[in-house]
């Protein structure tokens, strides 16, 4: 299947700061990329989809402004945290898929906003 | 809007036994997945059914899928500790198969000596 690195595994921030979280797709070119929320013993919701060279998509609730997301290229997304808060303190995991197959995930970022 | 329901949410086994974790999907979707979560980590990818009637095994693990009544079941058999995780299902969100993905809530399954 496909290797997909997420990078940080872990980070602690302090409210009001910005956090980067890094996806990459190590073996194919993806042209979509999707970002994952999941708090502690719920499941995953999605959050947005990373388009390359276009905006991403987001889904109903979820601050644009807030979640930056950037696809500048086929192999990497990242998703920004901006003027975190400890309500923002969650495991982020992005995933990308070719058409008609599973999705396969990232190792995650678990943030955690002091 | 798209519902994926898992039942149970909550088991706990003993090794040896068998039992089925059940998912009900309010789609159309002939495609469902199976993923397992071990604590602290990311999903590892269990079983993809691409169509109705679609059933897949790897060792003790077992999948089917029944599109018509939306209804995917992940049968255990003979359980081992090692299995002790959680079990998401999940749907295509849009139909298509290049889209993001709507999970059920869970099973968290610990097995006991």
């Amino acid at each position: 299947g496909a290797v997909v690195s997420q990078h940080p595994s872990w980070v602690i921030c302090k409210s009001g700061t910005s956090v980067k979280i890094e996806c990459r797709s190590l073996d194919f070119q993806a042209t979509t990329m999707f970002w994952y929320r999941q708090f502690p013993k719920q499941s995953l919701m999605l959050m947005a989809t990373s388009n390359e060279g276009s905006k991403a998509t987001y889904e109903q609730g979820v601050e644009k402004d807030k979640f930056l997301i950037n696809h500048a290229s086929l192999t990497l997304s990242t998703l920004t945290v901006t003027s975190a808060h400890p309500e923002d303190s969650s495991f982020y995991i992005c995933s990308t898929r070719q058409p008609n197959t599973e999705a396969f995930f990232g190792q995650g970022t678990r943030l955690t906003v002091v | 809007e798209l519902k994926v329901e898992q039942n149970p949410l909550f088991l706990s086994m003993q090794e040896g036994k068998n039992y089925t974790i059940y998912c009900n999907y309010s789609t159309t979707s002939d495609r469902l997945y199976w993923y397992r979560q071990d604590p602290g980590k990311s999903l590892e990818s269990l079983f993809v059914l691409l169509s109705n009637g679609a059933v897949k095994q790897e060792g003790r693990l077992m999948a089917s899928l029944d599109t018509k009544a939306r209804l995917s079941t992940l049968h255990i058999t003979a359980a081992v500790h090692d299995l002790s995780a959680t079990y998401f299902c999940a749907v295509d969100m849009k139909g298509g198969g290049a889209d993001g993905l709507t999970f059920g809530k869970g099973t968290h399954l610990i097995i006991q000596p």
